[in-house]
């Protein structure tokens, strides 16, 4: 069974700080990572993707991948109190018969306080 | 717009009825997905479906069917013998089953007393 490992939080940070928010995975041979932002009660919705190490920026969103040590974080900078939700990473199978479906962690909760 | 629609958005069973949530998609996407959330945690893969008439059994799809007579279509339908079926259900598609990023529906919230 892949697994991917969340801090499921809560993580409460100041408004204008930068949030950073963890995540492990056991496949090694991943290759997609993804975040997604889940407000209560609601769907999860995308943020950002990466499948390269290192970082990638969007906006106030930097996703920072490192496979040696199978770690994906998302920081958040400039937080407002509208992230405010649970953060979902997800990791791409990379083989057998679980091949490219997703294996979400069980999230991590961010709470930005004025 | 394109996206998915799932309907409805809450729904009410007796414990022992059947029940079938709808997901409809206008992407034209090949891949569909059915994911049960509780709450604190993740989202759990219950069926998958590459192409119309293949659909294929997730993590935990004891209690549950599934089928895939259009490409739009993946109704769920949760059996009598789902054990705890009283959860956030969400349905899903991605252009393919290889490393796509996800859209997804609203959700149906479903309660079985």
């Amino acid at each position: 069974q892949k697994e991917v490992e969340q801090n499921s939080g809560p993580l409460s940070v100041p408004e204008g700080a930068i949030a950073s928010l963890n995540c492990t995975y056991s496949d090694r041979g991943s290759q997609s990572f993804f975040w997604y932002r889940q407000y209560s009660g609601k769907s999860p919705e995308l943020i950002m993707f990466i499948y390269s190490n290192g970082d990638k920026e969007d906006g106030r969103f930097t996703a920072q991948l490192n496979k040696a040590s199978q770690y994906v974080s998302l920081l958040i900078r400039d937080s407002q109190p509208s992230d405010s939700a649970t953060y979902l990473c997800a990791v791409a199978n990379a083989g057998g018969t679980s091949y490219g479906k997703l294996t979400f962690g069980q999230g991590t909760i961010l709470t930005v306080h004025p | 717009d394109g996206g998915i629609t799932q309907s409805p958005k809450y729904l009410f069973r007796k414990e022992g009825q059947n029940v079938t949530l709808s997901c409809e998609q206008n992407l034209n996407h090949d891949a569909m997905y059915w994911y049960r959330q509780d709450p604190g945690q993740g989202l759990r893969l219950i069926y998958y479906s590459q192409i119309v008439n293949d659909f294929q059994k997730g993590d935990i799809a004891e209690g549950y069917s599934v089928s895939r007579e259009k490409k739009e279509s993946f109704p769920l339908t949760v059996t009598s013998a789902q054990k705890n079926p009283t959860a956030f259900y969400l349905c899903a598609s991605s252009p393919s089953i290889m490393d796509s990023p996800l859209h997804f529906g609203n959700g149906t919230r479903l309660t079985v007393t």
